[in-house]
């Protein structure tokens, strides 16, 4: 089905672990995002990507690491997790001509750092 | 100053009444303006979008936006119980390529 799907769904891990969050649509939007959700502080974006090979920095970049070799793919590492990592993680894309502009996000993905 | 700020709630009203929900924004160059609507432990999805000052219906709810004041609104009109969720204001600049500032978001709770 065409979509936008994120795995894991839920993740626990231990500090200092490497963690990959996967992101997948297939509607070949060109811009897809990485936003993290914590309670007071609503949704914060980490990275976002234009197209493929062109990502740029967002509000909360650090400690995360992406990359996007393939339109649909747009993965992002946690490369040593930390507690203040444990968040729910929404992947969004959109198209280049996208009228309205909306966001269409996947289902989340929840991580717990021990 | 954060780009985007929503009053905070928790906004609780009756059933039938109408729900108030506002946003301002900080950066005057800012476009197009969106409320997404996000039930407890699900995604955002979208239910307004605004480009022009004024206001802006779609069934029960409508989007006023004021420009020089730099303040978006969403009114629900006749709420209902199923309106219960948070509703994030988010904001998209003129030069940002794409990317939306969220608010904190309100929780909203109709009762019966």
């Amino acid at each position: 089905d065409a979509g936008i799907t994120q795995s894991p769904r839920y993740k626990i891990t231990e500090t200092g672990r490497q963690v990959t969050l996967m992101c997948h649509q297939t509607w070949s939007h060109s811009y897809m995002f990485w936003y993290r959700q914590d309670l007071g502080h609503g949704l914060r974006l980490i990275y976002y990507s234009a197209a493929a090979d062109i990502t740029d920095k967002g509000e909360v970049p650090d400690g995360y690491v992406v990359s996007r070799s393939k339109t649909e793919n747009f993965p992002l590492t946690l490369e040593s997790a930390t507690r203040s990592q444990t968040s729910v993680y929404f992947c969004a894309s959109r198209s280049l001509a996208g009228e309205t502009g909306e966001l269409f996000f996947g289902e989340g993905s929840r991580l717990t750092v021990l | 100053q954060k780009e985007v700020e929503q009053n905070s709630g928790p906004l609780s009203v009756p059933e039938g009444a109408i729900a108030s929900l506002n946003c301002t924004y900080s950066d005057r160059g800012s476009q197009s303006f969106f409320w997404y609507r996000q039930y407890s432990g699900k995604s955002p999805e979208l239910i307004m979008f605004i480009y022009s000052n004024g206001d802006k219906e779609d069934g029960r709810f409508t989007a006023q936006l004021n420009k020089a004041s730099q303040y978006v609104s969403l009114l629900i009109r006749d709420s209902q119980p199923s309106d219960s969720a948070t509703y994030l204001c988010a904001v998209k600049r003129g030069s940002t390529l794409g990317r939306l500032y969220f608010g904190r978001g309100t929780q909203l709770t109709v009762w019966p």
